[in-house]
């Protein structure tokens, strides 16, 4: 079946604007993570989300970012007043839940975001 | 908390040649482990997991939990093996992966 799609693919934005990031996961998978890869700092967590629990919010790295799932299937992330430093590509991935260990996550194409 | 280590950011090596890319983590419980590779221009995708104890591809990866290793390996590299590796790790109940910070891998023809 079709896998994680993001869109948009690429998004070029003006420091201080608004953005907001799609992610449609796997159809059936209850949970859904989103990543930011970027060149300083690699691969980081930004949040997860897993069926009706609190999303994990741990590493979203200021107030500026949010998050949030509807009906437990397509996710946003929002970016308010983007500052330079949020060019990154953003990276969503979702995966069934686990059992009795951690399931295997399986990516978007991300959404390469350069703010200007 | 958790924590992966990938020391080499590049690596090259020949066509034929044994192949090996460190990955070391630190977590007091029992994590589960992952390489996952980027290949150019395609997205993130699972290589292997410690649970799994597969072969892909002619890689294979052993857990030393004396070592707090999970070095990935392959007796004899190919040119389509060049990618971004990155090793991960999650816990269960609390799946957010942790990763290194990748090695590039390139095999010279």
């Amino acid at each position: 079946g079709a896998g994680v799609s993001q869109s948009p693919s690429n998004k070029v934005t003006e420091k201080g604007k608004d953005v907001e990031l799609r992610c449609d996961p796997i159809s059936g998978h209850t949970a859904l993570y989103w990543y930011r890869q970027s060149l300083g700092q690699g691969l980081e967590f930004l949040i997860y989300f897993q069926g009706n629990s609190a999303p994990d919010k741990s590493g979203l790295p200021s107030d500026r970012f949010s998050a949030e799932r509807t009906g437990g299937s397509v996710s946003t992330l929002t970016i308010q007043r983007t500052q330079q430093e949020d060019s990154a590509v953003y990276l969503c991935a979702s995966s069934l839940m686990g059992l009795a260990t951690p399931e295997t996550q399986y990516f978007g194409p991300g959404t390469r975001l350069l703010v200007l | 908390a958790q924590r992966v280590t990938q020391p080499e950011k590049l690596l090259s090596v020949f066509k034929g040649a044994p192949v090996e890319l460190k990955c070391n983590y630190s977590y007091s419980g029992s994590p589960e482990l992952f390489w996952y590779v980027q290949y150019s221009r395609q997205r993130l995708q699972l290589l292997l997991r410690h649970i799994s104890r597969e072969s892909i591809k002619g890689f294979t990866a052993d857990l030393n939990k004396g070592e707090t290793s999970f070095h990935l390996k392959k007796p004899f590299a190919q040119e389509e093996d060049s990618a971004m590796y990155y090793c991960a790790l999650a816990v269960f109940g609390n799946e957010k992966l942790t990763f290194g910070t990748g090695t590039r891998l390139t095999i010279i023809p």
